[in-house]
C-alpha cells in the first residue's frame, strides 16, 4: 500500500531556531500534499496545502511567513518551522494525495516541543 | 464553521460489545466519507471509506452506514476489543480535494 514517511519523528529545538520537518511519499507521486497541526486531545486542523511546482496555499490565520512549506518534486515535501516558540509546540502531520489512485496517505507525525 | 460533526467525544464500551460514533454533515457535494485510527504519538491510518452512492459498507469487524438525505454515516465496530482503544475521526471530502474532520472520538474497550 502508499506509505508515506515523516521525520524527525520528534524533535526538540531551542527558542528562536528553525525546524524542518519532511514528508515524502515513498511508492507514489503526490501533486499535493497537506499539512496539519494537531493539539492535544483535539482534531487535525489543515495548515496548508502544497501542489508540486507551485507556491502552498495556507488557511487563514496561518503565517506563512513562519510556516515555509516547500513541494519541489513529486515525492517530497518539507515544512519548516522558523523561529520557533514554546506556542509552535504541537504534533504536526502530513498528507499526501496519490497522483494516480486520488488516495490519501498521512505520515506519522512530528512532535515539535521549543524550549 | 464545523463542516463535520462528530459525537460522542469520548465512548467506553466493554470487549465483545458495539461501539457507534457518528457523524454529520452539511456540504452535499462531499463525496467521499472516510474514518481514521490514530493511537497516542502516531499518525491518522485510513480504517474505512464510502461514497454516496452506497448506503453500507463492511470490512471485518467495521461498518460504515450513510444516510444520505439525513447528512449523516456512522462507524460500527462489532466485537469491540482493548485492541481498537483508540482516537476515531470520520471526515469528508469533495472532489478529492482537502478533508474535513471531525472532532474525534477518544474510544476505549475495557476488558
Amino acid at each position: 500500500g502508499a506509505v508515506v514517511s515523516q521525520h524527525p519523528s520528534w524533535v526538540i529545538c531551542k527558542s528562536g531556531t528553525s525546524v524542518k520537518i519532511e514528508c515524502r511519499s515513498l511508492d507514489f507521486q503526490a501533486t499535493t500534499m497537506f499539512w496539519y497541526r494537531q493539539f492535544p486531545k483535539q482534531s487535525l486542523m489543515l495548515m496548508a496545502t502544497s501542489n508540486e511546482g507551485s507556491k502552498a496555499t495556507y488557511e487563514q490565520g496561518v503565517e506563512k511567513d513562519k510556516f515555509l512549506i516547500n513541494h519541489a518534486s513529486l515525492t517530497l515535501s518539507t515544512l519548516t518551522v522558523t523561529s520557533a516558540h514554546p506556542e509552535d509546540s504541537s504534533f504536526y502531520i502530513c498528507s499526501a494525495r496519490d497522483q494516480g489512485t486520488y488516495g490519501y496517505t498521512f505520515g506519522s507525525g512530528t512532535r515539535l516541543t521549543v524550549v | 464553521q464545523q463542516q463535520v460533526k462528530q459525537s460522542p467525544q469520548s465512548l467506553i464500551v466493554q470487549k465483545g460489545g458495539i461501539s457507534i460514533i457518528n457523524c454529520a454533515y452539511e456540504n452535499t457535494a462531499f463525496d467521499y466519507f472516510p474514518w481514521y485510527q490514530q493511537f497516542p504519538g502516531k499518525g491518522p491510518a485510513l480504517l474505512i471509506a464510502i461514497r454516496p452512492d452506497v448506503s453500507e459498507k463492511k470490512e471485518g469487524r467495521f461498518t460504515i452506514s450513510f444516510n444520505k438525505s439525513a447528512k449523516q454515516f456512522s462507524l460500527h465496530i462489532m466485537d469491540s476489543q482493548p485492541g481498537d482503544s483508540a482516537t476515531y475521526f470520520c471526515a469528508a471530502s469533495m472532489a478529492g480535494n482537502q478533508f474535513y474532520f471531525g472532532t474525534g472520538t477518544s474510544l476505549t474497550v475495557i476488558p
